[in-house]
């Protein structure tokens, strides 16, 4: 595998599960960080992680989760989602905090 | 609020002719921009980007224009391709070290008939 992986590409849940997405970056960065992009609306930043240490957590609920075992890996834990919360979920990853970020194919979730 | 605006949610053009994809930000703090291209069923990538010291960078047919004064900047693609069909964003951030601070815009889909 290369670059930025993200599983499930898609999922479909009820408000009362508990499920997790999962990211995985094979470039050696040290920084990792989780985006919601909602229809029409821009890339919102939700968690961001360097060294893995949480630097970054945008006012983001409680039902969202995020986990980072160690460089390469990231988690967003879901529990009793919202059906706004339906989204396309992205994983990126750079060199430190570096503007340059390469993004996963995301996770379009659907909460029902 | 939003930071970054790109007004325009869609453009279509003719292969071969000139694509130019426009960014308007508020703040003024704002010194470095990015492009990102975004196809279908994929993550973004990395386009361009631009230091507010300069006011163009160019790469092969990609130029990004700045124009700190408007808090504007444009994408030129020259000459288009249909290869180039995908969705454009624009973002900014105030320091080169601050990807936990990138604002992003909404994105402008491009079509290029060919």
């Amino acid at each position: 595998e290369t670059g930025v992986t993200q599983t499930p590409r898609h999922l479909v849940m009820g408000m009362t599960n508990k499920k997790s997405l999962k990211c995985e970056q094979h470039l050696g960065h040290n920084a990792m960080y989780w985006y919601k992009q909602s229809a029409k609306k821009p890339l919102e930043l939700m968690f961001v992680y360097n060294f893995k240490e949480q630097t970054e957590n945008n006012s983001v609920p409680s039902r969202f989760s995020p986990e980072c075992p160690n460089s390469s890996h990231l988690f967003l834990h879901l529990h009793t989602l919202q059906p706004e919360d339906s989204a396309l979920y992205l994983c990126a990853s750079s060199e430190r905090l570096a503007l340059e970020q390469y993004f996963g194919p995301g996770t379009r979730l659907t909460v029902t | 609020d939003q930071q970054v605006k790109q007004n325009s949610p869609s453009l279509s053009v003719q292969e071969g002719r000139i694509s130019i994809l426009n960014c308007d930000y508020t703040n003024s703090m704002f010194d470095y921009f990015l492009w990102y291209k975004k196809y279908p069923a994929e993550g973004p990538t990395f386009l361009i980007s631009i230091s507010s010291i300069k006011d163009k960078n160019e790469d092969g047919r990609f130029t990004v224009f700045l124009n700190k004064s408007a808090k504007h900047l444009s994408l030129h693609i020259v000459p288009s391709q249909p290869g180039d069909s995908a969705v454009y964003f624009c973002a900014a951030s105030a320091e080169k070290s601050s990807g936990d601070k990138l604002t992003f815009g909404t994105g402008t889909r491009l079509a290029v008939r060919p």
